[in-house]
C-alpha cells in the first residue's frame, strides 16, 4: 500500500482565494483524521470521519473550514475565503480503529500551505 | 485548553548520551498514550506507546515512563544517536474510544554527532 496520499504537497495562495486540500487514505481504514501543524498548538485535530460521517468537527476554526468524504477512498479540506493566518502544515491520517488504538493510525506527507 | 503540553519545545544532546523528552496531560481520564516521530517533510510516524496499566514500556533504545498520580510521561532515548534527531510528539489517545488522537506542541531533539 502506498500510504496516505496527500496533495497538494505545497500551497501558495493570496488572500481571499479558495484552496482545497485532498487526501487518500489506506484502503481498509474507516476512520479519518485532518490535522493542522502550528508551532503554538502542535498537532491540533481539526475534523475527523468514521465511515465516510463527519463525527467530530469540533476542532475546524471557523465557518471558512469545510471538510468532505463523499466516499471511502477520498477527502478533502476546504478554506474559503483563505487568510494569512491560515498558513500551516496540514496533515490527513486514517486507521482502522481497534484494539490497537493510535497504533495503526499512519499520516500523510502533509500539505504545507502558505497563504499570502 | 492544551490537555496535553509539551513543555520544551527544544533539546539538545551529545550522541551517545541520553534524551529525555517530557510530556503532561490534565485529563485523568486519558489511559492510552503514544509517542510519534516527525522528521522536515515528512508525517508523524508511531514510535512507542504505553497504557495507564503499566509505567514502563521498553522498545530497543525507547523506553516510556508514565506517572500516573503526576499526570507525566517521558520518553528516554538510550544511547543516542544523530538519525534520532527530529520532532517528538506525545500523544493521548481520546478516553471515548474515538481512535482520536489528542497531541501536545512537540520537542525538537537534536543529537550532535
Amino acid at each position: 500500500d502506498a500510504g496516505v496520499i496527500q496533495s497538494p504537497r505545497h500551497e501558495v495562495t493570496e488572500m481571499g482565494q479558495e484552496v482545497t486540500l485532498r487526501c487518500k487514505p489506506i484502503s481498509g481504514h474507516n476512520s479519518l483524521f485532518w490535522y493542522r501543524q502550528t508551532m503554538m498548538r502542535g498537532l491540533e485535530l481539526l475534523i475527523y470521519f468514521n465511515n465516510n460521517v463527519p463525527i467530530d468537527d469540533s476542532g475546524m476554526p471557523e465557518d471558512r473550514f469545510s471538510a468532505k468524504m463523499p466516499n471511502a477512498s477520498f477527502s478533502t479540506l476546504k478554506i474559503q475565503p483563505s487568510e494569512p493566518r491560515d498558513s500551516a502544515v496540514y496533515f490527513c491520517a486514517s486507521s482502522f480503529w481497534s484494539a490497537t488504538v493510535g497504533q495503526g493510525t499512519f499520516f500523510g506527507q502533509g500539505t504545507r500551505l502558505t497563504v499570502v | 485548553d492544551q490537555q496535553v503540553k509539551q513543555n520544551s519545545p527544544s533539546l539538545s544532546v551529545q550522541e551517545g548520551r541520553i534524551s529525555i523528552l517530557n510530556c503532561d496531560y490534565t485529563n485523568s481520564m486519558f489511559d492510552y498514550f503514544l509517542w510519534y516521530k516527525k522528521y522536515p517533510a515528512e508525517g508523524p510516524t508511531f514510535l512507542i506507546s504505553i497504557s495507564s496499566i503499566k509505567d514502563k514500556n521498553e522498545d530497543g533504545r525507547f523506553t516510556v515512563f508514565l506517572n500516573k498520580s503526576a499526570k507525566h510521561l517521558s520518553l528516554h532515548i538510550v544511547p543516542s544517536q544523530p538519525g534520532d534527531s527530529a520532532v517528538y510528539f506525545c500523544a493521548a489517545s481520546d478516553p471515548g474510544n474515538t481512535g482520536k488522537l489528542i497531541f501536545g506542541q512537540g520537542t525538537t531533539l537534536q543529537v550532535k554527532p
